[in-house]
């Protein structure tokens, strides 16, 4: 199984300042022959379910705003916004879909 | 619009089985795969089985003996069974869909409904 570490597991960011979290897998999570990396970014805020933000480790989805952004190869992915804004306070969870699905423990986001 | 809505019964006793239905609106599930996953009280999300629009199912191997993940195409529905449910099965417990085959995000979830195990 592959195990997903997250860092840090909470994080208090200013409005308008860049948030940084990160996601280790304990084996790589890169398909070589397409050269894709089989890692998710979701949102999960209290009483919804969890959303997917980003996936293959840098492709966002249709509506998530482009402040949100994804980067990482193998077994190191960060998952950066660049300026908080209110509405980000939440849980964010990475996930790799590369076997059977495993989640990082989460990082819970708030405002400074 | 895709939709997805769990059900189920709010409470279990220990050593009973757990039954929960996730109505699917907006798509065929025999388009696409599923799963469920449950998040514990103050834990991670983890991921239980999945079945794909072929019928074939797979299960976390952690709970493989106990977990039954069915397809209703008639109901447009999904069904989770859990034997022998203990408190360390207490969470919320979400319904997913694939955005593609087994080896892609979750892009659509339920609302998730809530399961306590208890006496």
């Amino acid at each position: 199984d592959i195990v997903m570490t997250q860092s840090p597991d909470s994080l208090a960011v200013s409005l308008g300042e860049r948030a940084t979290i990160n996601c280790k897998s304990s084996q790589s999570v890169l398909y070589t022959s397409n050269n894709k990396n089989f890692l998710a970014w979701y949102q999960h805020k209290p009483g919804q379910p969890p959303k997917l933000l980003i996936s293959w480790a840098s492709t966002r989805q249709s509506g998530v705003p482009d402040r949100f952004s994804g980067s990482g190869s193998g077994t190191d992915f960060t998952l950066t916004i660049s300026s908080l804004q209110a509405d980000d306070v939440a849980v964010y969870y990475c996930q790799q879909y590369y076997t059977t699905p495993s989640f990082g423990q989460g990082t819970k986001l708030e405002i400074k | 619009q895709v939709q997805l809505q769990e059900s189920g019964p709010g409470q279990v006793k220990p050593s009973e089985t757990l039954s929960l239905t996730c109505a699917v609106s907006g798509v065929s599930i025999s388009s696409y795969s599923w799963s469920w996953i449950r998040q514990p009280p103050w834990k991670g999300l983890e991921w239980i089985g999945y079945i794909s629009d072929s019928g074939s199912a797979k299960f976390n191997p952690s709970l493989n003996s106990r977990v039954t993940i069915s397809a209703d195409t008639s109901k447009n529905h999904l069904s989770l069974r859990l034997t022998s449910v203990t408190a360390a099965d207490t969470a919320v417990y979400y319904c997913a869909r694939y955005s593609g085959g087994p080896n892609q995000p979750f892009d659509y979830w339920g609302q998730g409904t809530p399961v306590t195990v208890s006496s």
